[in-house]
């Protein structure tokens, strides 16, 4: 079975500091990974997927295999930032999407 | 720009009541979600369809149905509300898996 695991509920830092949002995920075949985030009074979107290799906003993802993580990063906080984040997992080729519990980030100034 | 219409915003109802949400979806794709979202517990899939007049569960389908009679729309319905069911209700749609574009939600309180 599929699942996603974010260990985090609520996570604060300071401006400028780094930030780290942990995702797990268990799947025995291979996995497509995504982050999506939801800033307030706005709807879900999609913030990076792991086979774009993107950077988005400033943040970054690995896929880790070994470990079965994806943890979402960013050298430097910004305000902006404070959102809930979602982590995702699909198997190639499905339709749908299991997401984890969500974190929800908060920058303090 | 893809936009995904949540026909209400927030809808107030009784136990035992009939509940229609209703989403549409402007840029032709073929696969529409029902999500439920609670705090703590994430996103959580109740139904989703990948063409017209299909359907297929998702992880929490107990207590609803839905149907998609035409692309563009994909109703959720409850058939007899329950307080266990209040929540936000998140529809979305998608081209191929990953990028899933959301609608606004629908906020429902049985009471």
């Amino acid at each position: 079975a599929q699942r996603v695991t974010q260990p985090e509920k609520l996570l604060s830092v300071f401006k400028g500091a780094p930030v780290e949002l942990k995702c797990n995920y268990s799947y025995s075949g291979s996995p497509e990974l995504f982050w999506y985030v939801q800033y307030s009074r706005q709807r879900l979107q999609l913030l990076l997927r792991h086979i774009s290799r993107e950077s988005i906003k400033g943040f970054t993802a690995d896929l880790n295999k070994g470990e079965t993580s994806f943890h979402l990063k960013k050298p430097f906080a910004q305000e902006e930032d404070s959102a809930m984040y979602y982590c995702a997992l699909s198997s190639v080729g499905a339709q749908k999407l299991v997401f984890g519990q969500g974190t929800r980030l908060t920058i303090n100034p | 720009d893809v936009k995904v219409t949540q026909s209400s915003r927030y809808l107030v109802k009784r136990t035992g009541e009939k509940v229609f949400l209703e989403c549409v979806q402007d840029m032709d794709h073929e696969n529409m979600f029902w999500y439920r979202q609670d705090p703590g517990l994430g996103l959580r899939l109740i139904y989703f369809s990948y063409d017209v007049k299909m359907k297929e569960k998702g992880d929490i389908p107990e207590g609803y149905s839905v149907s998609r009679e035409k692309k563009e729309r994909f109703s959720l319905i409850l058939e007899s509300a329950s307080t266990n069911q209040t929540s936000m209700y998140l529809c979305a749609s998608s081209l191929w898996t990953g990028e899933l574009f959301f609608g606004e939600g629908s906020r429902l309180t049985v009471l």
